[in-house]
């Protein structure tokens, strides 16, 4: 059964950090693009970021809304993804979610996490 | 970006009867070279993340009852629930992948019981 576990949500001020991870299973996570998408309270879904497989060299991407702010990375022999998010702003406070890309032909999301709240308010 | 436009914002349907939701893109999802439309559809309930339903515009994704289907090519799509259930009462959204990785969604369309 694949799993999507997220962690690290929580209340931060603005202009701070904060990690999430993604804890994977079920599936050959090396194999896959994951991502993030999130949503604000009450609004739609918004996509943040991907990160590719070693496959193709890990290669990260972005969102404009988050370029330069945040930064994806993975590590394979944890099976885990994170979100490191820096100079927050109260406008990135959203539920985080963890997904997994169906395969690197196609962008759509058959798995996606529960979820990690992110709170940026003083 | 490719814009999705999702109509309409919300509707009430009675129990049995027939939902449609319209899904328009700014531009066009069919990739010649295979012919298939990058957007997919997902159901997202109160308190839970969206769960795949539809694929390549009109895959349905394993586990999905038949009562949901997806149709349309180009920049209009269709999203249909035959026999509205009461476990549908939900969000629904679009998403383009022909952008990917800047992939976009729909504003979603809430689904109600009349």
């Amino acid at each position: 059964e694949v799993q999507l576990v997220e962690s690290g949500g929580g209340l931060v001020q603005p202009g701070g950090s904060l990690r999430l991870s993604c804890a994977a299973s079920g599936f050959t996570f090396s194999d896959h693009y994951m991502d993030w998408v999130r949503q604000a309270p009450g609004k739609g879904l918004e996509w943040i970021g991907r990160a590719k497989n070693k496959a193709n060299s890990y290669t990260t991407d972005y969102a404009a809304s988050v370029q330069g702010r945040f930064t994806i990375s993975r590590d394979d022999s944890k099976n885990s993804l994170y979100l490191q998010m820096n100079s927050l702003k109260t406008e990135d406070t959203a539920m985080y979610y963890c997904v997994k890309e169906y395969d690197f032909w196609s962008g759509y999301y058959d798995y996606w996490g529960q979820g990690t709240l992110v709170t940026v308010s003083s | 970006d490719i814009v999705m436009t999702q109509s309409p914002d919300s509707l009430a349907v009675s129990l049995g009867e027939r939902a449609t939701i319209n899904c328009n893109s700014s531009q066009s999802l069919l990739y010649r070279s295979n012919n298939k439309n990058y957007l997919a559809w997902y159901q997202q309930k109160p308190g839970q993340p969206p769960k795949l339903l539809i694929y390549w515009a009109s895959a349905r994704e394993s586990g999905v009852p038949d009562r949901f289907s997806g149709s349309g090519s180009g920049t209009d799509f269709t999203l249909t629930i035959s026999s509205l259930q009461a476990e549908d009462v939900a969000v629904y959204y679009c998403q383009q992948f022909l952008g990917s990785p800047r992939t976009t969604f729909g504003g979603g369309t809430k689904v109600a019981i009349k």
